[in-house]
């Protein structure tokens, strides 16, 4: 069966600090990996997607990476996090179509 | 990026209560889809659909998909505590998916 696994599922950060959060997916091959972050009870902002291992579409203009060394791991990295990176991270993968399944989600708070 | 606006944004009813909630945008979607979400978890996807004017059911749940593929509705029947969550709306090309704001719906008890 498929399954998303994201980690880790929650994180205090300081101003300026480095960031790695990671997902990684089973159960299908060749997937399109997407990171979001959401607002607190509001919809999601698409960040990052990757139709192929090192094919990186970049979104929305920030101090965020992202990087896919393996056909089913997906990495959203930053240098130096902000205030406003602060959210609820989502991983999520699709095959054919729309988005099918979403990971449980890493929430980072930024101080 | 084409805009998904969705209302209310929150609905508070009584259990076997009905509700609607509505998702509207300016853009004709070759498809939508509708996601529910419970605090602190990612959206779980509940249905796609496709056609104009097409209606599904799951459950006590009904979907309706616009005319004009521009907007959505979702309507709950007799809510239970279990139907409480954020009701997301989202569509577009399937690489760049665009989520509307949600519902948040409270069912009482």
């Amino acid at each position: 069966s498929q399954t998303i696994h994201q980690w880790p599922a929650t994180l205090v950060q300081p101003v300026g600090s480095p960031l790695s959060l990671e997902c990684t997916v089973e159960g299908t091959s060749n997937p399109n990996l997407y990171w979001y972050r959401q607002a607190a009870g509001r919809g999601l902002q698409l960040l990052f997607y990757s139709v192929g291992i090192g094919q990186i579409s970049s979104e929305v203009p920030q101090n965020l990476s992202a990087s896919r060394p393996q056909d089913r791991q997906f990495i959203l990295s930053s240098k130096k996090l902000l205030l406003s990176d602060s959210g609820f991270y989502l991983c999520a993968w699709s095959v054919a179509g729309p988005i099918q399944f979403f990971g449980p989600g890493t929430r980072l708070t930024v101080l | 990026t084409q805009l998904l606006e969705q209302s209310p944004q929150f609905l508070s009813i009584q259990e076997g209560e009905n509700l609607t909630v509505y998702c509207n945008s300016s853009s004709v979607f070759s498809s939508l889809q509708w996601y529910r979400q419970e605090p602190g978890e990612g959206p779980v996807l509940l249905v796609t659909v496709v056609t104009g004017g097409e209606v599904k059911k799951l459950k006590r749940l009904t979907f309706q998909f616009g005319d004009a593929r521009k907007d959505s509705s979702l309507h709950i029947t007799a809510a239970q505590p279990g139907d409480t969550g954020l009701y997301l709306c989202a569509g577009g090309p399937d690489y760049k998916l665009s989520f509307g704001a949600g519902t948040t719906v409270t069912v009482r008890a």
